[in-house]
């Protein structure tokens, strides 16, 4: 299965919002609402911040949230602070019964 | 709050099998949950490995499929991962994470294997 395609990097100055890409198939992304998002900062676990396209999990700021049309999802950060600065993966179930995840966005705070 | 830690030789020769295992606390292997290894080579993006459900079922990524076994312990309250035949291209920070649905919810800290002679 072949990773989902992401931009390699995104950035913003501090209270802009910005827009990440995750592009699949019919078979993942397209196929099922079970995207999520995932947040990295350097020698970090990965942390969960969106589910099911567009949930937040408890804890996580309302200036992330997640959308999907067609074989396209996208993780929009509004109000961009200096700790959203990390590694960003999306990652969709697929029809393999298994999950596949995106290449990854650096998301820089100018 | 449920804690996963990883544990496991840090260096496994080529052609060998890499052995981790995932101890699983503040809650029960057995609540329902799948439980997944993910994993991330230096300096590159993540991978899911595969997955294993308290009743011993699992499902794997097609492109390891030939090489993963992830198997439970009950008793323990752990999981394993066993990848047999690795070459460099396995050198890797290895995770377990929780499954809630179809994400991943709770990640262990990674523990890194490096594959060399």
């Amino acid at each position: 299965q072949s990773a989902l395609t992401q931009p390699a990097s995104v950035s913003g100055s501090p209270g802009q919002s910005i827009t990440i890409s995750c592009t699949g198939t019919s078979s993942d992304v397209g196929g099922y609402n079970y995207v999520s998002w995932y947040q990295q900062h350097p020698g970090k676990a990965p942390k969960l911040m969106i589910y099911d396209v567009s949930n937040r999990p408890s804890g996580v700021s309302n200036r992330f949230s997640g959308s999907k049309s067609g074989n396209t999802a996208s993780l929009t950060i509004s109000g961009l602070q200096a700790e959203d600065e990390a590694d960003y993966y999306c990652s969709s179930y697929t029809t393999s019964s298994s999950y596949v995840f995106g290449t990854g966005t650096k998301v820089t705070v100018l | 709050q449920v804690q996963l830690q990883e544990s496991g030789p840090g260096l496994v020769k080529p052609s060998g099998t890499l052995s981790l295992t995932c101890a699983v606390s503040g809650g029960s292997i057995s609540s329902g949950n799948w439980w997944s290894w993910v994993r991330q080579p230096p300096g590159k993006g993540l991978e899911w490995i595969g997955e294993v459900y308290h009743s011993g079922s699992t499902n794997y990524n097609p492109s390891l499929k030939s090489r993963v076994t992830v198997s439970v312990d009950k008793s323990q309250n752990q999981f394993s991962l066993k990848l047999s035949s690795v070459t460099a291209a396995d050198t890797a920070v290895y995770y377990c994470a929780r499954n809630d649905g179809w994400c991943q919810d709770y990640w262990g800290q990674g523990t890194l294997v490096t594959v060399s002679a």
